[in-house]
């Protein structure tokens, strides 16, 4: 079946580093491809997307893009703050095939 | 303010006692899911709705119910044939389409006494 795999972690960082968190996905299809996040103690939250190849999804100065040549849509952050600690999920979601989710890294970012 | 809703946040459970965990959106979403999430094993789908009246199991469905009786609602009963329901449980709800991001409430945590 179709699969995504992603760094786990988990990841400590200092404040104002460069972060980069690496997906892979499986190519079968056109899929839509996803980057979720989770603070402590709440459910996802949708983070950025794209839905075709060369596309780049940006939110709150996290950027991803969507890589054919390579099946990999990698999050990156040019300089990441305290509030950015939480568990970041990458994940596909094709036809009519159900959401399919990395397992998660836990990101901790220390003044 | 559109969103979803769970509740409780924190649910507690006997042995061999049945407890239902309650989702609502008032999203206009036609279709719902449950998730279940433990440490270090990321998010696994237990059961999804894509229109009122039917259901479909999802990769750990056993153990698990629901219904899906309104477009709003979307109960998760956990039974007693679920051995180990200690875990965090989400709720989403998303428009049709591949290209529709799913949208989460906060969650439910349920610990047997």
């Amino acid at each position: 079946g179709n699969s995504v795999t992603q760094m786990e972690g988990p990841v400590t960082l200092s404040e104002e580093a460069f972060l980069t968190i690496n997906c892979t996905y499986t190519a079968t299809g056109y899929p839509s491809l996803f980057w979720y996040v989770q603070y402590p103690g709440e459910g996802l939250q949708l983070l950025l997307k794209a839905t075709k190849a060369d596309d780049k999804g940006s939110n709150k100065g996290f950027e991803a893009t969507y890589r054919k040549e390579t099946t990999s849509f990698h999050l990156e952050k040019g300089s990441v703050q305290v509030s950015d600690s939480a568990v970041y999920f990458c994940a596909r979601q094709g036809g009519s095939e159900k959401l399919v989710f990395g397992k998660g890294m836990k990101l901790t970012v220390n003044p | 303010d559109g969103g979803i809703t769970q509740s409780p946040k924190y649910l507690f459970r006997k042995e061999g006692q049945n407890v239902t965990l309650s989702c609502e959106q008032n999203l206009n979403h036609d279709a719902m899911y449950w998730y279940r999430q433990d440490p270090g094993q990321g998010l696994r789908l237990i059961y999804y709705s894509q229109i009122v009246n039917d259901f479909q199991k999802g990769d750990i469905a056993e153990g698990y119910s629901v219904s899906r009786e309104k477009k709003e609602s979307f109960p998760l009963t956990v039974t007693s044939a679920q051995k180990n329901p200690t875990a965090f449980y989400l709720c989403a709800s998303s428009f049709t389409g591949v290209d529709q991001p799913q949208h989460f409430g906060d969650g439910t945590r349920l610990s047997i006494l």
